[in-house]
């Protein structure tokens, strides 16, 4: 009972260093989604998928790719790390979009310097 | 902008009392979703409860349950019987006006339950 496997759980990276933040699910769900969660502003959503070879932004989409090649795989990649990209990332999927429940990774703590 | 507001940023309640958690939410439809999360100091993040608008009953699980005031467009949490283990950040939540796909979060209150 894997549910939402995200990787690395900690991370530092120096400004202008790219990595890619891993997510796997292996619930089938179509619909997977990367949130960033800062002090005092609760989740914000940087990009979404509701299905393989589909996805989309969400609130705040600057400085993020991402791609959904398979239904379980849903990587997150920061191009160019800046210190306002340090946050906690969170990875969820649900069977079908966000009226759905939502099951998320345990986070990723990424700090840049 | 779609907005979710938990106007409480945090609370604190004694074991075994029961606490309200407030959320207010704006929107024009007249059918969705909203949704309470929370996330224990482990960071794991995890469904609470969840609620149709359409519906006029209001959603329960064990001790959790919501107060859903659709004209006024709150709906608050009350957990009965406050555990150390309900210590942990509260999220409102739901999909914005128009689009199932972008899940909408509230800033949180933080819950601290004391022995």
């Amino acid at each position: 009972n894997a549910g939402v496997t995200q990787t690395p759980k900690f991370q530092v990276l120096k400004t202008g260093q790219s990595m890619t933040l891993q997510c796997a699910q292996d619930m089938n769900h179509e619909y997977m989604s990367w949130y960033r969660q800062d002090p005092g502003m609760g989740l914000r959503l940087i990009h979404y998928s509701v299905g393989a070879g589909i996805t989309d932004q969400g609130e705040v989409p600057n400085g993020y790719n991402v791609s959904r090649s398979t239904t379980e795989d849903f990587p997150l990649r920061l191009l160019s790390a800046a210190p306002s990209q340090t946050s906690v990332y969170f990875c969820a999927s649900s069977r079908q979009g966000s009226n759905e429940k939502l099951f998320f990774g345990s986070g990723t703590q990424l700090s840049v310097l | 902008a779609q907005t979710v507001t938990q106007s409480q940023p945090e609370m604190s309640v004694q074991e075994a009392e029961t606490v309200t958690l407030s959320c207010t939410y704006d929107t024009s439809e007249n059918n969705y979703y909203l949704f309470w999360y929370k996330q224990p100091p482990s960071r794991q993040m995890i469904l609470v409860i969840r609620q149709e608008a359409y519906k006029q009953q209001n959603a329960t699980e064990n001790r959790f349950s919501v107060n859903f005031q659709k004209a006024a467009k709150s709906f608050s949490l009350k957990i009965s019987d406050s555990q150390l283990g309900d210590t942990a950040m509260y999220f409102c939540a739901r999909p914005p006006q128009g689009g199932s796909e972008k899940l909408v979060f509230g800033k949180g209150t933080k819950l601290t339950v004391n022995p």
